[in-house]
């Protein structure tokens, strides 16, 4: 397996432009998770989906977020307009989820965002 | 509600040394897993080990271990025989076992072996 696949993987855009981050998960996994990393702020999840719905998007920062799952094999994570505190590294992950135990979660190579 | 602490931003340990990283944290859950994740240069994320909460023995992992010690909320990790190829950042994380799925990361400690 490919693993995780994220693209692209370094963007650099100009404040104000629209970014879309994509993501394809492990074949078979059915929960999609949206990581960004930051100096200041660490680790952070930012929404996840599970069986391609969003169950926990409160981590999103603002309006200017929004992140998509339109089927089991693919997600977006788009801004706009972008702003440089949006510059971090995002990544995706993915699971497969059963019950109540333990699914690891498998993370992508992230995508390094900067915002001029 | 899940919050992570690491109190060592940076560690550094000569090669072939044993090296132990602290992880404190706290946790609504009744049930739950606890992770130590390696974060390379490359920045991929790769898991170290995992430990769940209702087991009292400490997992192994080659030269990898932990010391969960429950009740005081602790978790850390320890490396024997520390080799270059371990120089990374190293971050604790914890997920619950029920409906909520993500990871909550502390926020890392950069462990540097020295030659």
């Amino acid at each position: 397996d490919a693993g995780v696949i994220q693209s692209p993987r370094h963007e650099v855009t100009e404040m104000g432009q629209e970014v879309t981050l994509r993501c394809k998960p492990i074949s078979g996994h059915n929960s999609l998770f949206w990581y960004r990393q930051t100096m200041m702020r660490g680790l952070e999840l930012l929404i996840y989906f599970n069986n391609n719905v969003p169950i926990d998007d409160s981590g999103m920062p603002e309006d200017r977020f929004s992140a998509k799952m339109p089927n089991a094999s693919f997600s977006t994570l788009k801004i706009q307009p972008s702003e440089p505190r949006d510059s971090a590294v995002y990544f995706c992950a993915s699971s497969f989820t059963s019950g109540r135990g333990y699914n690891e979660q498998f993370f992508g190579p992230g995508t390094r965002l900067t915002v001029l | 509600a899940q919050t992570v602490t690491q109190s060592q931003p940076e560690m550094s340990v000569q090669e072939a040394e044993t090296v132990t990283l602290s992880c404190t944290y706290d946790t609504s859950e009744s049930n739950y897993y606890l992770f130590w994740y390696k974060q390379p240069p490359s920045r991929q994320m790769i898991l170290v080990i995992r430990q769940e909460a209702y087991k009292q023995q400490n997992a192994t992992e080659n030269r990898f271990s932990v010391n969960f010690q429950k009740a005081a909320k602790s978790f850390s990790l320890k490396i024997s025989d520390s080799q270059l190829g371990d120089t990374a950042m190293y971050f604790c994380a914890t997920r619950g076992s029920g409906s909520a799925r993500q990871l909550t990361f502390g926020s890392g400690t950069q462990l540097t072996v020295l030659p």
